[in-house]
């Protein structure tokens, strides 16, 4: 079975420094990995993917993942929080014998000015 | 605009009630997923549908049911519903050849 830990249910982090959000996975097959925020009250917006090809994964809005395969983890990074990163953000798991995605229980990203 | 658009944006019904929510895909993805999304069991798949055909089932209820039409709309019915059932309900779509799943912004079901 396939799942995911998002590490911290909560992260505060002041504007310009850096994020990181951990996730680690569980699967049995080579994993895709996604990140996905979700503002408040909005739908949610794929931040990047990662499926087996370079294990360093660049996304939207200045976000990147790494995949270390050895340590199971897919966390997510930004040099530099901007007060609009705050959101809540996603890691998920899906794998080539499924479609569906598998969420993690979310992490909160405060930015304080 | 994502390209998935999901109708009604709020919704507000009673106990034992029936309702649809739909969905139209992104314009080329034939697969249409469900999630629902609650305060106390996260974001949990409910079904997917693949060029009309279910593709695979999640948690989702007996009281809930799903279909996928032939222009690709897709349909969940959400009967006897209970105050449990409030939730934000989304939809995505998918073309699986580059892996991308597009949300729609959801559907916000409060059972009063």
């Amino acid at each position: 079975a396939q799942s995911v830990t998002q590490l911290d249910s909560h992260v505060s982090v002041s504007e310009g420094t850096p994020v990181l959000l951990r996730c680690n996975y569980s699967s049995s097959y080579s994993p895709s990995l996604f990140w996905y925020v979700q503002h408040p009250n909005k739908g949610l917006q794929l931040l990047l993917k990662y499926t087996s090809a370079a294990t360093l994964v660049k996304g939207i809005n200045g976000f990147e993942a790494e995949f270390k395969k050895s340590e199971t983890s897919f966390h997510l990074t930004k040099p530099s929080a901007h007060m609009s990163d705050a959101a809540e953000y996603f890691c998920v798991v899906s794998g080539p014998n499924t479609d569906k995605l598998i969420f993690g229980t979310g992490t909160r990203l405060q930015v304080f000015p | 605009d994502s390209g998935v658009t999901q109708t009604p944006k709020h919704l507000i019904t009673a106990t034992g009630q029936r309702v649809t929510l739909r969905c139209s895909p992104r314009s080329g993805d034939l697969s249409v997923y469900w999630y629902q999304q609650s305060l106390d069991q996260g974001l949990q798949f409910l079904i997917q549908y693949y060029n009309g055909e279910e593709r695979a089932k999640g948690n989702i209820l007996e009281r809930f049911s799903a279909q996928q039409f032939p222009d690709l709309h897709s349909e969940l019915n959400l009967s006897s519903l209970e105050l449990g059932d409030s939730a934000l309900y989304f939809c995505a779509s998918s073309d699986r050849q580059n892996y991308g799943y597009t949300f729609g912004s959801g559907t916000r079901l409060t059972v009063v």
